[in-house]
């Protein structure tokens, strides 16, 4: 399958600061990006819909001044938690839809970043 | 927003029993999609089931789909210690693409 890669794996900053985690689709083009944050023993909730070229969606309670995405090529997208708390501590993931979309085949997930501040 | 419901939200067994887990939507679907994590690691997909489906099998699994009850439930047979992981079950529907996850369903195989 499609390989989607998400960089760093994990991340340890102090509150107050800003992190950038990246997600790269390495052998196709994404129009579209999502962006999913997993708290321990949770499941995983829709942060944001990415399209290249244009402003991300954001989901209900989302607050997009927080949580900075950027879309600027069809082959990345970035997710910038801005002054962080210790709060915003979770994993995040995102994953690329194909470019057939999702209607038919599986979206492609990165393997997810470890954000912990303290 | 979340959408799919798994039942239930744990699951231990013996390795070599078969494993049920289920999963219920509320709005119409294109597709349904279940997902294998381990532990603090990224999503692996295991099978996906058009709207139009009722059943589909990959090696071990084994995927039904119900659109009138709104549901859907994975079955493991000859369950493995590694398939020791948290089980979703994800929906794409309504028109979007973004794909949907229930809570997730903890399963141990004990060897």
């Amino acid at each position: 399958g499609a390989v989607v890669s998400q960089h760093p794996s994990w991340v340890i900053c102090k509150s107050g600061t800003s992190v950038k985690i990246e997600c790269r689709s390495l052998d196709f083009q994404a129009t579209t990006m999502f962006w999913y944050r997993q708290f321990p023993k949770q499941s995983l909730m829709l942060m944001a819909t990415s399209n290249e070229g244009s402003k991300a969606t954001y989901e209900q309670g989302v607050e997009k001044d927080k949580f900075l995405i950027n879309h600027a090529s069809l082959t990345l997208s970035t997710l910038t938690v801005t002054s962080a708390h210790p709060e915003d501590s979770s994993f995040y993931i995102c994953s690329a839809a194909p470019p057939y979309g999702t209607m038919n085949t599986e979206a492609f997930f990165g393997q997810g970043t470890r954000l912990t501040v303290v | 927003s979340q959408q799919g419901e798994e039942d239930p939200q744990a699951l231990s067994i013996q390795e070599g029993e078969n494993a049920t887990m289920n999963c219920s939507y509320k709005t119409s679907i294109n597709n349904l999609q279940w997902y294998r994590q381990n532990s603090g690691r990224g999503l692996v997909h295991l099978i996906l089931i058009r709207s139009n489906e009722r059943e589909k099998h990959s090696g071990r699994l084994r995927v039904t789909l119900d659109t009138s009850k709104k549901s859907s439930s994975l079955l493991i047979t000859a369950s493995r210690a590694a398939d020791t992981a948290s089980y979703f079950c994800a929906t794409v529907g309504g028109g979007s693409e973004k794909l949907v996850f229930g809570k997730g369903m903890k399963l141990t195989v004990n060897p």
